[in-house]
């Protein structure tokens, strides 16, 4: 079975400043990966994924996050966040061979992550 | 992109009652769609898949009985919270996949409180 662990539950973090939220996870078959940000009440918002090629993905916020197969390991990072950056943060993993009507795609979660930036 | 549009936002309920929460996918088909439930600083997870034309699967340890899901048409699903109680109060959002499924689309979630 797959498992997602993001290591920090709360990261604080002065305006500005530079950011990794880390994501690690544990499957035996190749996975999607992705990051969704929640905002206060609101539902996940896909950030960015990494299906296949380029292992470094990017979103139009400045958040990246690559995709590190011998680590296991899906860290998201930001060089200079903004108070509107305030969010959770969740990474998830899907399992591509399972197929579509095969209860396929599923999401497995972290547990999230709370990024509060300050001023 | 997609949009997934879930109704209510928020609903409060006496205990007993059932509460009907609705999914749609507002530009595209989904014969999958997926709910989950969110508690306070928790992640997501996965009650149920919703399927069009057949039977929901339900995740162990989700009562179906509970959580009867209907999945009408290729753009509409629906969670009933049969008679509620506190303990069920929480954030219940839904997701959707788009085309082959490997991206998934989110409503924005329905706060339910069981009073």
């Amino acid at each position: 079975a797959q498992s997602v662990t993001q290591l920090d539950s709360q990261v604080p973090v002065f305006e500005e400043a530079p950011v990794e939220l880390r994501c690690n996870y544990s499957s035996s078959v190749s996975v999607y990966l992705f990051w969704y940000v929640q905002y206060p009440n609101q539902g996940l918002q896909l950030l960015l994924k990494y299906l296949s090629g380029s292992t470094l993905v990017e979103s139009i916020n400045g958040f990246e996050a690559e995709f590190n197969k011998s680590q296991t390991s899906f860290h998201l990072r930001k060089p200079s966040v903004h108070i509107s950056d305030t969010a959770e943060y969740f990474c998830a993993v899907s399992d591509p061979a399972r197929g579509y009507n095969n209860a396929g795609n599923m999401l497995t979660f972290g547990g999230g992550t709370r990024l509060m930036v300050k001023p | 992109g997609a949009v997934v549009s879930q109704h209510p936002s928020w609903v409060i309920c006496k205990s007993g009652t059932s509460v009907k929460i609705e999914c749609r996918s507002l530009d595209f088909q989904a014969t999958t769609m997926f709910w989950y439930r969110q508690f306070p600083k928790q992640s997501l997870m996965l009650m149920a898949t919703s399927n069009e034309g057949s039977k929901a699967t339900y995740e162990q340890g989700v009562e179906k009985d509970k959580f009867l899901i209907n999945h009408a048409s290729l753009t509409l699903s629906t969670l009933t919270v049969t008679s509620a109680h506190p303990e069920d109060s929480s954030f219940y959002i839904c997701s959707a996949p788009l085309g082959t499924g490997d991206i998934q689309y989110f409503g924005a979630g329905t706060r339910l409180s069981v009073l």
